[in-house]
């Protein structure tokens, strides 16, 4: 296993499209985390899962964003209804709970909202 | 919830010099301070982390500072060379296991 990939590495959407991203985190981790990053700035958690529980949403997240993690490995984040704002990159972590802290970056989804 | 703050956003220095950035947290809850480093066009990818039963710690030529009672911790890298160019992100968290809330980052550049 070489880390977390996420897929697709870029996507360009018009304005009112759903779109879905997806992240395979290290295969022993059982913690996954959500975030948001725009130029500039750092990462804005959006949520995270501990296997398969959504342990936390950020309250700043709109209700247009959801996130899955059915089998406790591999995870989806779909936004709905996507707004210019939505622009951004996704970027997806994974940590094993009990065996450090360290959270294990993927490259990230680059999501163009047109 | 947590809130980390940081400055500066900017820093430049010569080649050999020290960088320092500080960081600064609204919740008295948080226990964990971990450090990011993101090349252009790269993860994030830890550096450093600090516990809040540390005051300091040090690892070759970077090291950490913590305090609680203020609410700051910063980083520190000594000798500095052109490969420390990269934006360097701070960030809190209650218990190393919670979500971590990120700084909105420091872009250092060394001059050779």
């Amino acid at each position: 296993d070489t880390g977390v990939s996420q897929d697709p590495r870029h996507k360009i959407t018009k304005r009112g499209q759903n779109v879905t991203f997806r992240c395979d985190p290290i295969s022993e981790h059982n913690r996954l985390y959500w975030y948001r990053q725009t130029l500039g700035q750092g990462p804005e958690f959006l949520t995270y899962f501990q296997n398969e529980a959504q342990l936390e949403k950020s309250r700043l997240l709109s209700d247009r964003f959801s996130a899955e993690r059915p089998k406790g490995s591999f995870s989806t984040l779909e936004i709905q209804r996507t707004e210019q704002g939505d622009s951004a990159m996704y970027l997806c972590a994974s940590s094993l709970l009990g065996r450090g802290e360290k959270l294990f970056f993927g490259s990230g989804t680059q999501l163009s909202v047109l | 919830g947590e809130n980390v703050e940081q400055h500066p956003s900017t820093l430049s220095v010569q080649e050999g010099d020290s960088a320092v950035i500080k960081c600064t947290y609204s919740d008295s809850a948080s226990n964990y301070f971990p450090w990011y480093k993101q090349e252009l066009g790269k993860r994030p990818q830890l550096i450093i982390d600090i516990r809040s039963n540390v005051g300091e710690k040090k690892d070759q030529r970077i090291a950490v500072t913590l305090n609680k009672t203020a609410k700051h911790f910063s980083l520190h890298i000594t000798e500095t060379q052109p490969e420390d160019s990269a934006v360097y992100f701070c960030a809190a968290s209650e218990t190393s296991y919670d979500k971590v809330i990120f700084g909105p980052g420091t872009s250092l550049s060394v001059i050779p």
